[in-house]
């Protein structure tokens, strides 16, 4: 029982490359969440899935994309990778939203040249 | 959409002592509070959590507090240990959670 696993943990980019980061949940929850935690500005949502085959925008969507194809697994994409985009990001899972716990992967670390 | 403030961002006590970390919502509408504990490299996890209906909740050492009307929260930790050293996080939910910035405790033995 993994729970929630992110792949990779470590990613070095050079600014226009693309790369997409997997999210994979055992725990059968509905609702999936992208993270991108900054110094000193928490945590903030970039995209998020309530259920299979749905995605919606968070609150720093640009320069992202998502896709839900399959409930276990939620992709996160960069298209074309800015510096800007040199963050540690984290997915969540909650078993249903607004009020349930969020269950969080180990993270991974993008580095962007 | 909900914005929420924390304070303070670092906050250094002696073992033994209490520690406490506020935060202020936006959005009257928002019905549930959590707190989450990052320790460094590792991921968060949610230590307490409080919904609009209750004004107090306590764990253990920990409690968390929530004015509605004044629209803020706050986790209070109690006989402080160097293992409570960590990034701690408050959020703010309607539909999506909102974090705040987060706090820096150092606990000194």
């Amino acid at each position: 029982n993994a729970g929630v696993t992110q792949t990779p943990k470590f990613r070095v980019l050079k600014t226009g490359q693309s790369m997409t980061l997997l999210c994979a949940q055992d725990m059968n929850h509905e609702y999936m969440y992208w993270y991108r935690q900054d110094p000193g500005m928490g945590l903030r949502l970039i995209h998020y899935s309530v259920g299979e085959g749905t995605t919606a925008k968070g609150e720093v969507p640009d320069g992202y994309n998502v896709s839900r194809l399959k409930k276990q697994n939620f992709l996160l994409g960069l298209e074309s990778a800015a510096p800007s985009q040199t963050s540690v990001y984290f997915c969540a899972t909650q078993l249903l939203g607004n009020t349930g716990e969020l269950f969080f992967g180990e993270g991974s670390r993008l580095t962007v040249l | 959409g909900e914005n929420v403030e924390q304070h303070p961002s670092t906050l250094s006590v002696q073992e033994g002592d209490s520690a406490v970390i506020k935060c202020t919502y936006s959005d009257s509408a928002s019905n549930y509070f959590p707190w989450y504990k990052q320790e460094l490299g590792k991921r968060p996890q949610l230590i307490i959590d409080i919904r609009s209906n209750v004004g107090e909740k306590k764990d253990q050492r920990i409690a968390v507090t929530l004015n509605k009307t004044a629209k803020h929260f706050s986790l209070h930790i109690t006989e402080t240990q160097p293992e409570d050293s960590a990034v701690y996080f408050c959020a703010a939910s309607t539909a999506q959670l909102t974090f705040g910035q987060g706090t820096i405790l150092t606990v000194h033995p």
